[in-house]
């Protein structure tokens, strides 16, 4: 039982280049979110997903796309990386109000 | 803007003591808090939580006090240990899918 596993851990990108941060979850989850931590800052919400199938903005989804590709998986999409895109990034996924994360990848947009 | 905020960004103990890390929240609605612990390179760890219509609950050496007068959460850690060093932050959840997340003191343990 993994938990909940991120690849990459840590990716530098040039602005402009696109990449996929992929997440999954072996504990049968029906939510999955992803954040954004910057320092100084509280975990923001990029987007979150109640089930398969479906998704929803969160507090900070421009900039990035996401795909709920099956109960397991969800993954976020930077088609065009910024330097404010710069952050470590994590994955969550919850039942019942309590929230597992995953080890987090660290990005940096030159 | 609504948010989850800590006092203290900092708090340094010695090895034995007690640690008390408080958060104030502003949403009335909220009725399920969380602490989490994150350490250096890692993910936030679930600590404990409570739901608002309990005053205290008590885990392992952790115990979360929340007092909704005056909307104040707080967690003490007993006997602080030098593998509890990391930084610690609350979240509330106003009846949504969506959590909001507190900035987080950092303790540090003093051997």
């Amino acid at each position: 039982n993994a938990g909940v596993t991120q690849t990459p851990k840590f990716q530098v990108l040039k602005t402009g280049q696109s990449m996929t941060l992929q997440c999954a979850q072996d504990m049968n989850h029906n939510s999955m979110y992803w954040y954004r931590q910057d320092p100084g800052m509280g975990l923001r919400l990029i987007y979150y997903s109640a089930s398969e199938g479906t998704t929803d903005k969160g507090e900070v989804p421009n900039g990035y796309n996401v795909s709920r590709l099956n109960k397991r998986e969800f993954s976020l999409r930077l088609e065009s990386a910024a330097p404010s895109q710069t952050s470590v990034y994590f994955c969550a996924s919850s039942e019942n109000n309590e929230q597992y994360f995953g080890p987090g990848t660290r990005l940096t947009v030159t | 803007g609504e948010s989850v905020g800590l006092h203290l960004p900092t708090l340094s103990v010695q090895e034995g003591d007690n640690s008390i890390i408080n958060c104030a929240y502003s949403n009335s609605a909220s009725d399920y808090f969380i602490w989490y612990k994150q350490e250096s390179g890692k993910g936030p760890q679930f600590i404990i939580d409570i739901r608002s219509n309990m005053d205290k609950r008590q885990g392992q050496r952790v115990t979360v006090l929340l007092n909704k007068t005056v909307k104040h959460l707080s967690l003490q850690i007993a006997a602080t240990q030098p593998g509890d060093s990391a930084v610690y932050f609350c979240a509330e959840n106003p009846r949504t899918y969506k959590y909001i997340f507190g900035t987080g003191t950092r303790l540090k343990v003093l051997a």
